[in-house]
């Protein structure tokens, strides 16, 4: 089965540009989770959905940061404008519920803001 | 505040040794998970535990989950090279599905 995919791996951006970031879930999973890793935060939870609704965005930076669950396989992160300081790794994971807390993550998407 | 504390920060061993990592929190958890993170890859899952005292094994790997269920430890016995990485705890905070994770400890294992 395939995991959480996460386009684009890799994105090299200007300040001030829009960024989109997008994920597909694990089929069936009712849970979509937003994070961002630095080396000096680690790992911190933006947003997450259920059942494409947004359940607890108080992650959420600034009101730069925005996303969407249009359905349940596709879900984006979008940034505009883009800062330096928004440079990190972003990961989407994904979780059945049911009592399980258990995620699975995509293999990120590495930010550069320049 | 739930809070995840891990320690030691950053472990540089030999292949072939052995080392025990910690999570501790001044909180009870209904249940922690340990992930590995490889450089350039996701977080993944190794084991989940739930019940205080627990012991979960995964080949070379135990992990326990303290008796208070405040706390949790990772042993590797012989360490190889294929190890390294970045372990990290993580919790339910809350209840919620919202996972609190520790800051992780960065395994590099010498060949």
């Amino acid at each position: 089965d395939a995991g959480v995919i996460q386009s684009p791996r890799h994105e090299v951006t200007e300040m001030g540009q829009e960024v989109t970031l997008r994920c597909k879930p694990i089929s069936g999973h009712d849970y979509l989770f937003w994070y961002r890793q630095t080396m000096m935060r680690g790992l911190e939870l933006l947003i997450y959905f259920n059942n494409n609704v947004p359940i607890d965005d108080s992650g959420m930076p600034e009101d730069r940061f925005s996303a969407k669950m249009p359905n349940a396989s596709f879900s984006t992160l979008k940034i505009q404008p883009s800062e330096p300081r928004d440079s990190a790794v972003y990961f989407c994971a994904s979780s059945t519920g049911a009592g399980t807390y258990e995620q699975y993550f995509g293999p990120g998407t590495r930010l550069t803001v320049t | 505040t739930q809070l995840l504390e891990q320690s030691p920060q950053f472990l540089s061993i030999q292949e072939g040794e052995n080392l025990t990592v910690y999570c501790n929190s001044s909180s009870v958890f209904s249940s922690l998970q340990w992930y590995r993170q490889e450089p350039g890859e996701g977080p993944v899952l190794l084991v989940t535990v739930v019940t205080g005292g627990e012991v979960k094994k995964l080949k070379r790997l135990t992990f326990q989950f303290g008796d208070a269920r405040k706390d949790s430890s990772l042993h590797i016995t012989a360490a190889q090279p294929g190890d390294t990485g970045l372990y990290l705890c993580a919790g339910p905070m809350d209840s919620s599905y919202k996972l609190i994770f520790g800051s992780g400890t960065r395994l590099l294992v010498r060949p």
